[in-house]
């Protein structure tokens, strides 16, 4: 079965810093990888997704992602963290030939002035 | 011209009634999903639907009742209401089935049970 583990529950970060938010899965093979965003009373947003091919991947809003399969990891990071990142940020996984998401437990993301 | 979206935004009610959750998409999205996030955030899916044909039902009280009138549309439909009940819900949309897709989400609708 998939999964997806978020170590940090809460990271708080100063304005301006970088950013780098922590994502674990399992799976045996190659999964289909996804980070999303909810801003306070919002639904999620995608920021970017990794299915194959090049290993660094670009999103929306400046966030990019790394796929590691010797580490099972698809951390997200931020050069430079503005105080509208402020959210929740869940990682997520898809295995299967078809739409089964599985989401982690989020990182909240506070942004300090 | 939003993308997804629910109504309504929030329910509040007693325990014991009968509710229901709307949610419309205007992507011409074959797909669509219910999710459930609970007060420690957790989001898990509950239902989703494919060219109006069930196809994931996790383990969900009979209680929760989807219901697919067409593709742009899905419904939630929850008897006899719980305390438990109380999260917020979430519809989301993708184009099709497949794994790799992008899901658009709805702004949730915030359950709370008396």
């Amino acid at each position: 079965a998939q999964s997806v583990t978020q170590p940090d529950i809460h990271i708080t970060v100063s304005e301006g810093a970088s950013l780098e938010l922590r994502c674990n899965y399992s799976y045996g093979a190659t999964p289909y990888l996804f980070w999303y965003v909810q801003s306070p009373g919002q639904g999620l947003q995608l920021l970017l997704k990794y299915f194959s091919g090049d290993t660094l991947v670009q999103g929306i809003k400046g966030f990019e992602a790394e796929f590691k399969r010797s580490q099972s990891s698809f951390n997200l990071r931020k050069p430079s963290v503005h105080w509208s990142d402020a959210a929740e940020y869940f990682c997520a996984v898809n295995s299967g030939g078809y739409q089964k998401v599985t989401f982690g437990t989020g990182t909240k993301l506070q942004v300090i002035p | 011209d939003t993308a997804v979206s629910q109504t309504p935004k929030y329910l509040v009610t007693q325990m014991g009634n009968d509710k229901s959750i709307k949610c419309e998409q205007n992507l011409g999205h074959d797909t669509m999903y219910w999710y459930k996030q609970d007060s420690k955030k957790f989001l898990k899916i509950m239902f989703s639907y494919n060219n109006k044909e069930l196809i994931i039902n996790e383990t969900v009280p009979n209680r929760f009742s989807p219901k697919s009138p067409d593709k742009a549309h899905l419904n939630l439909h929850i008897n006899s209401l719980e305390l438990g009940d109380s999260a917020v819900y979430f519809c989301a949309s993708s184009q099709d089935n497949r794994a790799l897709e992008t899901q658009y989400f709805g702004p949730g609708t915030r359950l709370l049970v008396l």
